[in-house]
């Protein structure tokens, strides 16, 4: 059974980069056949969807962040990079494993989490 | 790009009553549609994907319907254990997904 597991710093300074690893056990994320991602949540709000990546490296990022995030992966890990930090980036932050379900192949639902990291942002 | 509502907010319901949530999405996206259930503190969990499917495990008295700009979710009867905030989220214009702002669901 595939299990996801956020690890990192539970407090950045403003201006610095956000650094968190998901490591995937019970899996291998060079296998194949799923989206590795990453979801935050503001506290007390709702959720929202920062990126993902493939085993093969292709990565995709939310436009409102695009220019600040990167998003790695390899064997058994993947990696959120946040640059440029301020006090609205503190949120809970969560891995997450975008699968196809149905019959329409895409990688649209989010099958398995992480239980979630708190990131704050303060000096 | 795709913006998602809900409705309502909050409720608050007896055990054993039927519960239903909206959602409405800003433009059509199909059956492109998925819910989860998020209990405080706790990750959320996927309960219906593509608008009505079942996700394995899901207990049955969870339920979706709905295509193209407007869906709904049903727990038939309502148990204790089902407290949680429910969320919409879609996923038609990948690689963006966007979620809807919740709908609390309390024990009256």
């Amino acid at each position: 059974q595939v299990q996801l597991q956020e690890s990192g710093p539970g407090l950045v300074k403003p201006s610095q980069t956000l650094s968190l690893t998901c490591t995937v056990s019970g899996g291998s994320i060079s296998s194949g056949g799923y989206y590795w991602s990453w979801i935050r949540q503001h506290p007390g709000k709702g959720l929202e969807w920062i990126g993902y990546t493939y085993y093969s490296g292709n990565s995709y990022y939310n436009p409102s962040l695009k220019r600040r995030v990167t998003i790695d992966t390899s064997e058994s890990q993947f990696s959120l990079k946040l640059s440029s930090v301020t006090a609205a980036d503190t949120a809970v932050y969560y891995c997450a494993r975008a699968t196809s379900l149905g019959s329409n192949y895409y990688f649209g639902a989010f099958d398995i989490w992480g239980q979630g990291t708190m990131v704050t942002v303060s000096s | 790009d795709i913006q998602m509502t809900q409705s309502p907010s909050s409720l608050s319901a007896s055990v054993g009553d039927r519960v239903t949530i909206t959602c409405q999405a800003s433009q059509d996206i199909n059956n492109y549609l998925n819910w989860y259930q998020q209990k405080p503190g706790k990750a959320p969990r996927l309960l219906i994907y593509d608008a009505s499917n079942l996700e394995t495990g899901v207990p049955s008295r969870f339920s979706g319907s709905g295509s193209g700009t407007d869906f709904t979710f049903t727990i038939s009867s309502l148990q204790p254990e089902d407290i949680a905030t429910y969320y919409c989220q879609q996923y038609d214009n990948l690689p963006l997904f966007t979620f809807g702002p919740g709908t609390k669901v309390n024990i009256k």
